[in-house]
């Protein structure tokens, strides 16, 4: 099962919005709803943003949203932070033998 | 609060076993679904393996199938990673997730630990 593929990069501003995409296939994204967004700054451990294509956990700011369409999930960080900027990985379902694949990541600069 | 803790990690010798153990306190283990990912340095994540919340159902990524082994013991809310024929391939930052919902599958990670570095090296 190959990674779901991500943009190397991303940047913005603060206060402004930004959206990190995450392709997939029919037999991961396209047909099943457990797309999840971690993300991890340098050193530490990753933290659930969404699960669930567009749920988010408790604590997340709401500046955080996710969405699917297709086979692509799509990651939107609007209002920018400077406590923003971190790598950002999403993950799939995939039903095959490797049950969960991971994007190879964004990193997310604020300018 | 929920606590993870990986330990066992160290420098092996290719072909070698190593064993990793999870620590967790803060929730009540026995009633999730339990993962460990892992991270190459400098590289992205990548799912190990995973194991039901009573140890009954257990899946492994096609890179570690037929060579690592996950399990848990409920009593001493522990998770366990029992990995043989080391790769240098199998480089990295090992760590165990816990699943977001009770007793079923979301395949969402909600609390990691730290990891634990396990380097395959001769």
């Amino acid at each position: 099962q190959s990674a779901l593929t991500q943009p190397a990069s991303v940047s913005g501003s603060p206060g402004q919005s930004i959206t990190i995409s995450c392709t997939g296939t029919s037999s991961d994204i396209g047909v099943y709803n457990y797309v999840s967004w971690y993300q991890q700054h340098p050193g530490k451990a990753p933290k659930l943003m969404i699960y669930g294509v567009s749920d988010r956990p408790s604590g997340v700011p709401d500046r955080f949203s996710g969405s699917k369409s297709g086979n692509t999930a799509s990651l939107t960080v609007s209002g920018l932070q400077a406590e923003d900027e971190a790598d950002y990985y999403c993950s799939s379902y995939t039903g095959s033998s490797t049950l969960v694949v991971f994007g190879g990541g964004t990193k997310l600069t604020v300018l | 609060q929920v606590q993870l803790g990986e330990s066992g990690g160290g420098v092996v010798q290719p072909g070698r076993s190593l064993r990793l153990s999870c620590a967790a306190s803060g929730f009540t283990f026995s009633n999730y679904v339990m993962h460990w990912v892992r991270q190459a340095p400098g590289k992205g994540l990548e799912w190990v393996a995973l194991i039901s919340y009573d140890g009954s159902n257990k899946y492994y990524a096609d890179s570690v199938k037929g060579r690592f082994t996950i399990s848990r013991d409920n009593s001493k809310n522990t998770l366990y990673l029992q990995m043989n024929s080391l790769r240098v391939e199998d480089t990295a930052v090992y760590s165990c997730a816990k699943e977001t919902v009770r007793y079923n599958y979301y395949y969402a990670f909600d609390y990691w630990g730290q990891g634990s570095l396990v380097t395959v090296s001769s």
